[in-house]
């Protein structure tokens, strides 16, 4: 079970907007760690697709958002299209364990 | 462009030491301000932290995996290996290596991210 929390699962019509979300502790996300976003494709690495919270690296579609409040941070999805099916991972830093990652969330575009 | 490429056996026995190679173009190991990590991915689940060095050679590890886990850097070679000890089918897994680093133009932030990541490469514990 990981230390950050993500649903299993969401799923959106193309054009719609989603959400993932990633549920972590006062010792990580609240204890100001800043929160990362991967997409990883089937059979791929995972790729940088949010980076301090709500930073976009250079080619990664203004589509993508990210926000951080509290002990949970959020990566937004708009305008959904087929190839945004994936596994989203998000990452922070916790005080005891050092790195960790959510357990993923897979997306369909329905 | 910075690119990593992991390399290994492939098939380990039980209880025997696996080592993977990390080899980095487009950029030097030593060249400072960024970590090298390792990552791993059991078949079909989530990713977990395996530890990181720094270009300095300081090294960081998941408190699960520490006591077996060994990353060390080969500058001369500009690659980055990770030795894990005393195998089991638990660690069957691909094994991704990645650049972690916290700062990018100018600014910096509280914790590393990885970016860019290796390929992976599977490593199968079987006898």
């Amino acid at each position: 079970q990981s230390v950050l929390t993500q649903p299993p699962s969401v799923s959106g019509a193309p054009g719609q907007r989603v959400t993932i979300s990633c549920t972590g502790s006062s010792s990580n996300i609240g204890a100001d760690s800043d929160v990362h976003w991967y997409q990883q494709l089937p059979g791929a690495a995972p790729k940088l697709l949010i980076f301090g919270n709500n930073n976009r690296p250079s080619g990664v579609p203004d589509r993508f958002s990210g926000s951080k409040s509290g002990t949970s941070a959020s990566l937004a999805i708009a305008g959904l299209q087929a190839d945004d099916e994936a596994v989203y991972y998000c990452q922070s830093y916790d005080t005891s364990l050092s790195e960790i990652f959510g357990g993923g969330t897979r997306l369909t575009v329905l | 462009q910075v690119q990593l490429q992991e390399s290994g056996p492939g098939l380990v026995k039980p209880s025997q030491t696996v080592s993977l190679t990390c080899s980095v173009s487009g950029t030097s190991i030593s060249s400072g301000g960024f970590y090298w990590g390792w990552i791993r991915q059991h078949p079909g689940k989530g990713l977990e932290y395996i530890g990181n060095i720094y270009y300095t050679g300081t090294t960081y590890y998941s408190s699960s995996l520490k006591s077996r886990v060994t990353i060390s850097l080969d500058t001369s070679r500009n690659h980055f290996s990770l030795k894990l000890t005393s195998v089991s089918a638990a660690d069957t897994a691909v094994y991704f290596c990645a650049r972690a680093g916290q700062c990018t133009n100018g600014e910096c932030f509280e914790n590393n991210w990885f970016d860019p990541w290796g390929q992976g490469t599977l490593v199968t514990v079987s006898s």
